[in-house]
């Protein structure tokens, strides 16, 4: 299982970014993916699940705000990111579930929202 | 949202101690916890799913229990690789959420 996030950068409050995680190794279509985020030097804060029939659940933090989706021909997650606020800078990782666990996690991109 | 909370935040041992990491959730969560390792600079790895479940490649001196809002990780003799951030994390109820984190230090 590979996991490979691309896409953060450094973007001003109230604007967009999309990430995305190429996976590789397994059957991507057949498992939900999650993303998971991590600001510097704290915890861990869950984002968003897509299953393998595209269903969707977010964080009431995020809600409305960011998007998940997949692309399972190209074996692709992604995460739209809209309105972002200075809360949202973090490591954002992708992760395939395991048992609905996030079992198999990428290395994370950075994400940073300042003016 | 289940709230779950991680005992002792910092923990300092030495190599060859037993070290337990507890974690308490607001409510009943039917096992359905994991354990996850973060080593310094890195991104999380599984450990332990539903509440004892060994996860492939995991040492066995790694060993999750308890039941119902109590759960704990325990490691039995320490080594230095096991020098990390330890999660544990509810899957029971959505959104899926995590405790704070046990740093875990050589003494």
């Amino acid at each position: 299982v590979q996991l490979v996030e691309s896409g953060g950068g450094l973007v001003q409050p109230g604007k967009s970014l999309k990430l995305s995680c190429s996976a590789s190794g397994f059957t991507f279509s057949s498992y939900g993916m999650h993303w998971i985020r991590q600001a510097p030097g704290k915890g861990l804060d869950w984002v968003a699940y897509i299953s393998s029939s595209s269903g969707t659940v977010y964080a009431d933090a995020v809600k409305g705000r960011f998007t998940i989706s997949r692309d399972n021909a190209k074996n692709t997650l992604y995460l739209q990111l809209n309105s972002l606020k200075s809360e949202d800078t973090a490591i954002y990782y992708c992760a395939r579930s395991f048992f609905h666990y996030p079992g198999y996690w990428g290395q994370g991109v950075m994400v940073t929202v300042s003016s | 949202d289940i709230q779950m909370t991680q005992s002792p935040a910092s923990l300092s041992a030495s190599l060859g101690e037993t070290v337990t990491i507890e974690c308490l959730a607001s409510e009943d969560i039917y096992s359905n916890l994991a354990w996850y390792q973060q080593k310094p600079g890195k991104s999380p790895q599984l450990l332990i799913y539903y509440a004892n479940s060994l996860n492939d490649g995991v040492p066995s001196r790694f060993s999750g229990s308890g039941s119902g809002t109590q759960y704990s990780l325990k490691i039995n003799s320490l080594q230095s690789e096991d020098v990390s951030i330890y999660f544990c994390q509810q899957n029971y109820d959505s959104p899926p959420t995590f405790g704070g984190g046990t740093k875990l230090e050589l003494k």
